[in-house]
């Protein structure tokens, strides 16, 4: 079975800090895929980033950057020099490709000027 | 650049009732997805539909759900009688055809059940 969880529930940071949203995926498959998707207070979903399993490359875009580590089966999300706007519920999520997207429970971040 | 779009965007229904939910995938996406999410939780998958089947459901997905592609644009989920804890956040999401494609959401349809 597949399985994602987003330990923090809920990240408070001022504005400029820089911060990271953890991510851990359980799975038994050798070929998934990774995604993080952010939740503004609007409630749509959006895509962010998506990322292969026999990738593990980190990728950088912008202030936003991912850590995947498949030895301790993470994929860390971090937002360098937070601002208000990022103020957002994240969403880490797995998938097998065609198949759903498995959810973690999401963090809550606040970032306050 | 292409969407995907829900209709309506809020929803009040009478327990009891049957609603449907309507969305308008991106044209060129063979993949499609229904997933909810209940106030302040995590989005559950709710069914997936490829090539006028469903291709897998999950548990929440019972008797009273069904999903349709009745023509070549519109994705619909039917709640048959809706009950108060259907009460949520619907999502749709579509995806193109490669393994590595994204599944990409719509803005959602939040349905209230009284």
């Amino acid at each position: 079975a597949q399985k994602v969880t987003q330990a923090q529930t809920e990240i408070s940071v001022v504005e400029k800090e820089d911060v990271t949203l953890d991510c851990v995926y359980e799975t038994r498959d050798t070929t998934y895929y990774l995604f993080w998707y952010k939740q503004p207070p609007s409630g749509e979903l959006v895509f962010l980033i998506r990322r292969n399993s026999f990738d593990e490359q980190n990728e950088i875009s912008g202030r936003y950057s991912w850590n995947f580590q498949k030895s301790t089966s993470s994929f860390n999300f971090t937002i360098t020099a937070s601002q208000v706007v990022d103020s957002a519920v994240y969403f880490c999520a797995l998938s097998r490709g065609f198949q759903k997207l498995v959810f973690g429970t999401g963090t809550r971040l606040l970032v306050s000027p | 650049e292409p969407e995907v779009t829900q209709t309506p965007s809020h929803q009040v229904t009478q327990m009891g009732q049957e609603v449907i939910l309507r969305c308008v995938p991106i044209s060129n996406h063979l993949y499609f997805y229904w997933y909810r999410q209940i106030l302040g939780q995590k989005v559950e998958f709710l069914v997936s539909f490829y090539n006028n089947e469903i291709s897998e459901k999950s548990e929440i997905f019972d008797d009273q759900f069904s999903v349709e592609r009745p023509d070549g644009s519109n994705f619909t989920l039917k709640i048959r009688s809706t009950k108060l804890e259907d009460s949520a956040m619907y999502f749709c999401a579509s995806r193109a055809g490669q393994i590595t494609d994204t599944q990409y959401f719509g803005p959602g349809t939040r349905l209230t059940v009284l």
